[in-house]
């Protein structure tokens, strides 16, 4: 079956530290987006992808970085500087790069940071 | 900027009773708009989505919306609620370059 895979489900750091969240498709989709969800908000979106080895800011990409070489992966780093990043991380694919394009999910990965 | 409104933060409706899920939407050009179900520590899924045409679409579940431009709406309605509908539900509204813009969710609770 083809979809969206996001490792690990629970991820546990301690302040200070980076961490690197998975997220792999095989829908062969060209466009990936990262987004984080906060309870009682909607989805705000981080960083996105159209095409392999190039990716655009979201809305609050700060404090994240993301790279894109292969067409199957995008990974999301959290890195030190972002000051709140306790929060689920949905990834998220698209088969085209339009606005009518609607996306397919992951199961998110929940990240605590103490 | 495009925006969306859910108005309802959490609706709780006997298994049943019919359902509507109410979405605003702040749109410059023609909207193309979505419906996502999110089940508790899951993913987003596709109920619905309007592009043009037929302002009434259906969609998975038993699910329909109806999109009225006088009134910047695309409310979600079912006509009987199973308890398997308990979710959270999000409308969306399409944005350039394939990102969307979310609103803020209803919390849909199912009394027995």
């Amino acid at each position: 079956d083809g979809g969206i895979t996001q490792s690990p489900k629970y991820l546990f750091r301690k302040e200070g530290q980076n961490v690197t969240l998975s997220c792999e498709q095989n829908l062969n989709h060209d466009a990936m987006y990262w987004y984080r969800q906060d309870p009682g908000q909607g989805l705000r979106l981080i960083y996105y992808s159209q095409i392999v080895n190039d990716f655009q800011k979201g809305d609050i990409a700060e404090g994240y970085s993301v790279s894109r070489e292969k067409k199957e992966s995008f990974p999301l780093t959290v890195t030190s500087a972002q000051k709140n990043p306790t929060a689920f991380y949905l990834c998220a694919s698209s088969i085209g790069r339009g606005s009518r394009t609607p996306l397919h999910f992951g199961n998110g990965t929940r990240l605590t940071v103490t | 900027a495009q925006s969306v409104t859910q108005p309802d933060i959490h609706i709780t409706v006997s298994e049943g009773a019919s359902l509507e899920l109410r979405c605003n939407y702040s749109y410059g050009a023609t909207p193309y708009l979505f419906w996502y179900v999110q089940s508790p520590g899951q993913g987003l899924q596709l109920l619905l989505k309007y592009f043009s045409g037929d302002t009434l679409v259906q969609g998975i579940k038993g699910f329909e919306a109806e999109f009225k431009r006088s009134q910047s709406s695309f409310n979600l309605r079912k006509p009987s609620v199973h308890w398997s509908d308990a979710a959270e539900y999000f409308c969306a509204v399409g944005a350039g370059a394939g990102k969307s813009t979310f609103g803020d969710g209803t919390t849909l609770t199912v009394k027995p």
